[in-house]
């Protein structure tokens, strides 16, 4: 079935780091590819997307490229800030479903 | 727009006991959908609806129960909790086209003693 994998954390960075936190998927069919983030205590919001192979969605310094050869979704950012302190979810939403399917997250902390 | 909206934000039930988790969303919006996220498993689906009078099974969908009457509403019911039910849920909305990313609540704390 479809699935996502994420790399394990927590992760610990010092400020103006690079990030990179890993995401592969398996899915039947063309899904569109999502991050979320949630700072402690609150919901999730959207952070970027991509719907179609090679696609890169970006906001906020981050980017990710949906690679479908590796089927790979990693999530990048040049320079961390302490605001940036939250878990990370890749998921995927099914074509024929709509189904949002939700890797297991990623903690980053970033230390001043 | 309030966009979704849930309550209680807190609940303590004792195993046993009923209730019910309200999701409401003015947007529009076809589809809803019900997590709950533990500890290191990322968020798992419970219930969806692809629009009134229509409701499906998610991964988890034991102990709970779902119905979609209006397109706002979405509750979600817990017939008899179980300590295993202790979790974060969480309700999301968004529009039927899987291009989109679906649009989340506040969350409910549930804990069942």
């Amino acid at each position: 079935g479809d699935s996502v994998t994420q790399m394990e954390g927590p992760v610990t960075l010092s400020e103006e780091a690079f990030l990179t936190i890993n995401c592969t998927y398996t899915a039947t069919g063309y899904p569109s590819l999502f991050w979320y983030v949630q700072y402690p205590g609150e919901g999730l919001q959207l952070l970027l997307k991509a719907t179609k192979a090679d696609d890169k969605g970006s906001n906020k310094g981050f980017e990710a490229t949906y690679r479908k050869e590796t089927t790979s979704f990693h999530l990048e950012k040049g320079s961390v800030q302490v605001s940036d302190s939250a878990v990370y979810f890749c998921a995927l939403r099914v074509s024929n479903t709509g189904k949002l399917i939700f890797g297991q997250g990623t903690t980053l902390q970033v230390k001043p | 727009n309030a966009g979704v909206t849930q309550t209680p934000k807190f609940q303590v039930l004792k195993t046993g006991q009923s209730m019910t988790l309200q999701c409401a969303q003015d947007m529009n919006h076809e589809y809803m959908s019900w997590y709950r996220q533990d500890p290191g498993m990322g968020l798992r689906l419970i219930h969806y609806s692809v629009g009134a009078g229509i409701t499906d099974q998610g991964e988890v969908p034991n102990g709970y129960n779902v119905s979609r009457s209006t397109t706002e509403d979405f509750p979600l019911r817990l017939l008899s909790a179980a300590p295993s039910q202790t979790s974060v849920y969480f309700c999301a909305s968004s529009t039927g086209n899987s291009y989109n990313e679906q649009f989340f609540g506040p969350g409910t704390r549930l804990t069942v003693l």
